[in-house]
């Protein structure tokens, strides 16, 4: 039973650039939610996808979007990328009316912006 | 962003102490979880707590969620080596999917 997954692993991008990072939720799970880890913090929610909407969203700008497909899994987009979008991205998926089943999160994203 | 208040930021101690972290926030959460996460992985769930008074363990691990409902701790009994890592409280409201998560404590072992 395949937990959390989440690609690519690492990623270096340039300033201005723009970044599409994917996640497959756990088996089971239909709701995805994606937050941002900055070196030596707690991670911070960006936003959460459920059927295909995004049903809550961070303290985060516009330049942060997603999406969610049929099949579950998500993508984190980033545009016009500053070098403060350097972090660990990781995605937890669960179910979204039992919430209280758990919250899994994958092995993240580590994106350099240089 | 919205954090919780997580103490102590940082312990360093000898195999087969006991460890307790804590968490406070100014908010009110229906939900508290402690997680541990390892370098290069995501965080892994500990411990949840559902109910204000709670009091829940998991092998050498125990939580409480507090009467209160803005805070809650976690003990560790008779650390080993394995148990280096970050832990990390999280809260979370009701009617929603958001957690917060407190700043992380690090935890050293000394064999």
């Amino acid at each position: 039973d395949a937990g959390v997954t989440q690609s690519p692993t690492h990623l270096i991008k340039t300033r201005g650039q723009q970044v599409t990072l994917r996640c497959s939720p756990k088996s089971g799970h239909d709701t995805v939610s994606w937050y941002q880890q900055a070196l030596g913090q707690g991670p911070q929610f960006i936003f959460q996808y459920y059927e295909e909407e995004e049903r809550q969203r961070g303290n985060f700008p516009d330049r942060f979007s997603g999406h969610q497909f049929p099949n579950y899994s998500s993508e984190l987009n980033v545009n016009a990328l500053l070098l403060g979008d350097s972090a660990l991205y990781l995605c937890a998926s669960s179910l979204f009316l039992q919430p209280n089943y758990g919250y899994t999160f994958g092995s993240g994203t580590r994106l350099t912006v240089v | 962003g919205q954090q919780l208040n997580q103490s102590p930021q940082s312990m360093f101690i000898q195999e087969g102490e006991d460890v307790s972290m804590n968490c406070t926030s100014s908010s009110i959460f229906n939900t508290w979880l402690w997680y541990k996460q390892d370098p290069g992985e995501g965080p892994v769930l500990l411990i949840a707590l559902y109910k204000a008074g709670e009091l829940t363990s998991n092998g050498r691990l125990t939580a409480q969620f507090g009467i209160t409902r803005k805070d809650s701790f976690l003990n560790i009994s008779a650390s080993i080596p394995s148990d280096v890592g970050i832990y990390f409280c999280a809260g979370r409201s009701s009617n929603t999917g958001k957690l917060i998560f407190g700043q992380g404590t690090t935890l050293q072992v000394k064999p």
